[in-house]
């Protein structure tokens, strides 16, 4: 167990500029989630794979925010056109597919702190 | 909606006492886990203790228990002989079941520890 992987740790970017934020999971984890973490607060729900599908979707999500997870295995986060409320920790958990989802606990990577000039 | 709620944002405790830190939550659910999360500063968040509604038992997990009561829907967490290295920030958080288990976390408590 080599636990969740995020990369890069951090990214600076420029407004108007694309990010791609890359999480591996646990490995025999089928089921994977992003959250957003802003400075104090509880981390948000962006989205949920199960598998290579993406069953749940943010309704706060905006339209410039896309994530995929080909094959199953690890997810990409996309956000285009970033603005400076986009700056947040950006963090990707996995569980295990035993049982109902939600049952199992979510094992969470370092994140990705995203800020924008 | 479903909600969670920690009502202390900040609390303190002096090494080796013993510390509470609270959590409401609220669920059209009959059967569900809810748990508590550990943050260190800038590093990454860890599970701390889980609970199953059903189970009438509080969990356990060495130094640190729960106290739950289902009919009030409180889920407090209780750390004793508390160390350095508990300083945090705690999170308790339930998971939606009809929405892939994503987790409603709670505002969290950032816990001090006093040498």
């Amino acid at each position: 167990d080599t636990g969740v992987s995020q990369d890069p740790r951090h990214k600076i970017t420029k407004r108007g500029q694309n990010v791609t934020f890359r999480c591996d999971p646990i490995s025999e984890h089928n089921r994977l989630y992003w959250y957003r973490q802003t400075l104090g607060q509880g981390p948000e729900f962006l989205t949920y794979f199960q598998n290579e599908a993406q069953l749940e979707k943010s309704r706060l999500l905006s339209d410039r925010f896309s994530a995929e997870r080909p094959k199953g295995s690890f997810s990409t986060l996309e956000i285009q056109r970033t603005e400076q409320g986009d700056s947040a920790m950006y963090l990707c958990a996995s569980s295990s597919g035993g049982g109902r989802a939600g049952n199992q606990p979510q094992h969470f990577g370092d994140g990705t702190r995203l800020s924008i000039l | 909606a479903q909600t969670v709620t920690q009502s202390q944002p900040e609390m303190s405790v002096q090494e080796a006492e013993t510390v509470t830190l609270s959590c409401t939550y609220d669920t059209s659910e009959s059967d569900y886990y809810l748990f508590w999360y550990k943050q260190p500063p800038s590093r990454q968040m860890i599970l701390v203790i889980r609970q199953e509604a059903y189970k009438q038992q509080n969990a356990t997990e060495n130094r640190f228990s729960v106290n739950f009561q289902k009919a009030a829907k409180s889920f407090s967490l209780k750390i004793s002989d508390s160390q350095l290295g508990d300083a945090a920030m705690y999170f308790c958080a339930s998971p939606v079941y009809n929405q892939g288990g994503k987790l409603i976390f709670g505002q969290g408590t950032e816990l001090s520890v006093k040498p």
